[in-house]
């Protein structure tokens, strides 16, 4: 079955610090996507990124970098030198290219990310 | 700006009231969901509709019902028979079907009188 673990529910950092969001997905699939979205404080989710699994290159967007490892099932998400205004919830969600009429987003729960000045 | 637009914001329901939430998007997107979110549950689905004149039911459609005349909007309506829906309401939109991003609006969050 398909499913997305986040397993920090909770990270609390100082400002400038670097961290990882970690994201583990299981899928029988061999095609399919990955996401992260960010949820600040006002509610409204915010798309980042978007992965194929055919895709393994690294991703860099300025202090954002995204890490995918198929032979992990892994797609982990840094933010380098971490701001107050990276204070959010993030999730990671899954979507399989070939689940026919039944296809929708998995989302794993999200990681509550706290940076303090 | 193209955008996804809900409303209201906060909205309060009492006991016996069907009330209906509004979704409206300006992106020309052909699929439309709606989302439920608790505390520590992450997003759960309750609809969605992938073209006008046809919709899906999620993970969590009971007490729930949509329409989907217009392809700008998706209105949810959140019946008596939802017997806990208390919660933060996320409308969302995308081009195709869930390989694509998903855009989404800033929420309604409703309340139990």
């Amino acid at each position: 079955a398909q499913k997305v673990t986040q397993a920090q529910t909770e990270i609390s950092v100082v400002e400038k610090e670097d961290v990882t969001l970690d994201c583990v997905y299981e899928t029988r699939d061999t095609t399919y996507y990955l996401f992260w979205y960010k949820q600040p404080p006002s509610g409204e989710l915010v798309f980042l990124i978007r992965r194929n699994s055919f895709d393994e290159q690294n991703e860099i967007s300025g202090r954002y970098s995204w890490n995918f490892q198929k032979s992990t099932s892994s797609f982990n998400f840094t933010i380098t030198a971490s701001q107050v205004v990276d204070s959010a919830v993030y999730f990671c969600a899954l979507s399989e290219a070939y689940a026919g009429n039944n296809r929708k987003l998995i989302w794993g729960l999200g990681t509550s990310l706290a940076v303090n000045p | 700006d193209g955008g996804i637009t809900q409303s209201p914001k906060y909205l309060f329901r009492k006991e016996g009231q069907n009330v209906t939430l509004s979704c409206e998007q300006n992106l020309n997107h052909d699929a439309m969901y709606w989302y439920r979110q608790d505390p520590g549950q992450g997003l759960r689905l309750i609809y969605y509709s992938q073209i006008v004149n046809d919709f899906q039911k999620g993970d969590i459609a009971e007490g729930y019902s949509v329409s989907r005349e217009k392809k700008e909007s998706f209105p949810l309506t959140v019946t008596s028979a939802q017997k806990n829906p208390t919660a933060f309401y996320l409308c969302a939109s995308s081009r195709g079907d869930t390989n694509q991003p998903q855009h989404f609006g800033d929420g309604t969050r409703l309340s139990i009188l």
